[in-house]
């Protein structure tokens, strides 16, 4: 069985600090992809990246980024210079590539971020 | 090009009623999903169609859910004699069909409240 975990419930910042969103995943399988969703007042889903277990490669995007480390089973995502359109509330998920084991993403229980001015 | 779209939005209904909620998936994305997100359970899967295939119902919390997929396309979830537990967002997500594993794309989801 696939769990993650999203240890910090809510994160207050103030606008222009950098916040780091943990994620901590727990699979047998070898082969799998983490993803990171964001879920705005809104309520919808928004993708926002998925990285496979054989790609350690740390990623950038804009204000965005992610620190991927299989030793440590750990997926954070950090936004620089945070904004107040980024109050959110962000997911890590996960799905294991297995065959047979079909498509469903294990999500953790979420991180509400709010920032502040 | 337009995303997953659901509706209702929201539905109101009581206790021991049936209710259906509808999803329309990405065009050109054969492969459909039902989550569900509730306060207590967190986000959790449902079920999961692919193309012709039978689907995979294990996420179903019971009998009173069931699901269908017409043509490949547009997929209702029915829930028979509604509880008060079963008060939670529905969301759908809908992924392209490749060799391995496929980005699931939401939708806003179904507000669901049994009173």
């Amino acid at each position: 069985a696939q769990k993650v975990t999203q240890a910090q419930t809510e994160i207050s910042v103030v606008e222009k600090e950098d916040v780091t969103l943990d994620c901590v995943y727990e699979t047998r399988d070898t082969t799998y992809y983490l993803f990171w969703y964001k879920q705005p007042p809104s309520g919808e889903l928004v993708f926002l990246i998925r990285r496979n277990s054989f790609d350690e490669q740390n990623e950038i995007s804009g204000r965005y980024s992610w620190n991927f480390q299989k030793s440590t089973s750990s997926f954070n995502f950090t936004i620089t210079a945070s904004q107040v359109v980024d109050s959110a509330v962000y997911f890590c998920a996960l799905i294991p590539a297995v065959t047979g084991g079909g498509n469903k993403l294990t999500f953790g229980t979420g991180t509400q971020l709010k920032v502040e001015l | 090009g337009a995303g997953v779209s659901q509706s209702p939005s929201n539905k109101v209904t009581e206790k021991g009623k049936d209710v259906e909620l509808r999803c329309d998936p990405i065009s050109g994305h054969t492969a459909l999903y039902w989550y569900r997100q509730s306060l207590g359970q967190g986000l959790e899967f449902l079920i999961y169609f692919q193309g012709n295939s039978a689907p995979d119902k294990s996420g179903l919390p019971s009998d009173r859910f069931s699901a269908e997929r017409t043509g490949g396309s547009v997929s209702t979830l029915t829930i028979q004699r509604t509880q008060q537990e079963d008060s939670a967002v529905y969301l759908c997500a809908s992924s392209l069909a490749g060799q391995g594993i496929e980005t699931q794309y939401f939708g806003p989801g179904t507000r669901l409240l049994v009173l």
